[in-house]
């Protein structure tokens, strides 16, 4: 089983809207639903976006989620300086029978 | 709140078992809306699933550990345990424990703060 397709690295200046993709296949974006996760050097993931699109309590409007076929999306609007972090799309794989995790993105703050 | 803690030896030698226990407050871990799930994550690289348990004792594991993992619960102290058997430096890590939700589609909302371990001589 593969990881999940991300790009390396965005950028973007404080206040723009930056995207996140995360590819994957048949066997699990596209028949289950995606997770996303944000990581600070050091420290644990913490869930920011579950089930496509859904915010836990607590993560800023800022944040949001979507998904098409065998792709999903991370959104950050009026990007901050806090946003700088690595962030992680993960799924249900139906032939690992377990979750799987993309590559990872770091996102720098200009 | 649910809270998680990683305790176990931050060095194992090549070829022995990495033990690792996490340690649950907040929530039972016989709670039936819950998998309790290892995932590890290697220095500077990215998150991989090792495996979980749940409520009726159920098992699953990345089958990329070719059959070396084990995990159990001790439901008296409130704890779930990895073994990883015949470690080599590829399983030099940061080491998680987490609670999955339970649900049609799983997303882990608990995390433990994460325990660096090194397989070295």
């Amino acid at each position: 089983q593969s990881a999940l397709t991300q790009p390396p690295s965005t950028s973007g200046t404080s206040g723009q809207r930056v995207t996140i993709s995360c590819s994957g296949s048949s066997s699990n974006i596209g028949n289950n639903r995606v997770n996303w996760y944000q990581q600070f050097p050091g420290t644990a993931p913490k869930l920011v976006i579950y089930s496509d699109d859904q915010r836990p309590s607590g993560v800023p409007d800022r944040f949001s989620g979507s998904k098409s076929d065998t792709s999903a999306s991370l959104a950050i609007s009026g990007l901050q300086s806090e946003d700088e972090a690595d962030y992680y799309c993960e799924t249900w794989d139906d032939n690992l029978n377990g979750p799987v995790f993309g590559t990872g993105t770091e996102v720098t703050v200009l | 709140q649910v809270q998680l803690q990683e305790s176990g030896p931050g060095l194992v030698k090549p070829s022995e078992t990495l033990s690792l226990t996490c340690t649950v407050s907040g929530t039972s871990i016989t709670s039936g809306d819950s998998y309790w799930t290892w995932i590890r994550q290697p220095p500077g690289k990215g998150l991989e699933w090792i495996g979980f348990i749940y409520q009726s004792g159920s098992k699953y594991y990345n089958p990329s550990l070719k059959g070396r993992g084990s995990i159990s619960v001790d439901t008296s102290k409130n704890q779930f345990s990895l073994s990883l058997t015949s470690v080599t430096a590829a399983d030099t890590a940061v080491y998680y424990c987490a609670r999955a939700y339970r649900d049609r589609h799983p997303y882990s909302d608990y995390w433990g703060q994460g325990i660096l371990v090194t397989v070295s001589s």
